[in-house]
């Protein structure tokens, strides 16, 4: 199975910051590479995927980058409602794996 | 706009099976762009990936699952679901099903539906 570690584990800000999360793949998965945002109660939603596509109606403040083993999702001008946990998701191979979690909080 | 919505019991008793199902309204569980999946998540922890299912009838699932795992599309209900077999304290979970693009990303969930097993 191929690991995913995301880092930090969680991380305090304040409205207005710009937070960087990093998603590190066990071996390269190309760009398939997604990103979930999950609040207390919810179901995860989809943010990006293929590493750096928006999904539609997520707001232009996300967005992704890399490729191979090293991943980054970036929220500039953080609003209210983005302080939530963050996960990563493999899908270059099944059985498709998710990071930990990254938990945002508010400072 | 695709939803989905599970359904099932909510407590199963140890060692029995765990059964649930996922309706999908505004879209077609046969179309062929599409896999069905499940999802869980432990209390307080994070997501595992259980499996998925075409409506042709193919399906993977998690090494750490197949044993016990099914998870079947039925076209005419607009439906599919989950069957996990022989179940410990450690299925306890909450159980998402999700739609699962071909690229391998979920674009759609369930609310979710918390499944306790107990003695």
């Amino acid at each position: 199975d191929i690991q995913m570690t995301q880092s930090p584990s969680s991380l305090s800000a304040s409205v207005g910051d710009g937070v960087t999360i990093t998603c590190r793949a066990s071996q390269s998965i190309s760009s398939d590479l997604n990103w979930y945002q999950q609040k207390p109660g919810q179901a995860p939603r989809l943010l990006i995927y293929a590493a750096s596509s928006l999904q539609s109606g997520v707001p232009p403040r996300f967005s992704g980058s890399g490729s191979g083993t090293d991943f980054t999702l970036t929220i500039t001008s953080l609003q209210p409602e983005d302080f939530a946990t963050y996960y990563c998701q493999q899908s270059y191979s099944t059985p498709y794996t998710f990071g930990q979690g990254t938990k945002l909080e508010i400072k | 706009q695709v939803q989905l919505q599970e359904s099932g019991p909510g407590l199963v008793k140890l060692s029995e099976t765990l059964s649930l199902t996922c309706t999908v309204s505004g879209g077609s569980v046969s179309s062929g762009s599409h896999y069905w999946s499940w999802i869980r998540q432990p209390p307080g922890k994070g997501l595992e990936w259980i499996g998925y299912a075409f409506y042709s009838g193919s399906a993977n699932y998690n090494p750490s699952l197949k044993s016990r795992v099914t998870i079947s599309v039925d076209t005419s209900k607009n439906q599919f679901s989950l069957r996990l077999t022989s179940v410990t304290a450690a299925d306890t979970a909450v159980y998402y099903c999700a739609r699962l693009w071909r690229y391998g990303y979920f674009d759609y969930w369930g609310q979710g539906t918390l499944v306790t097993v107990s003695s």
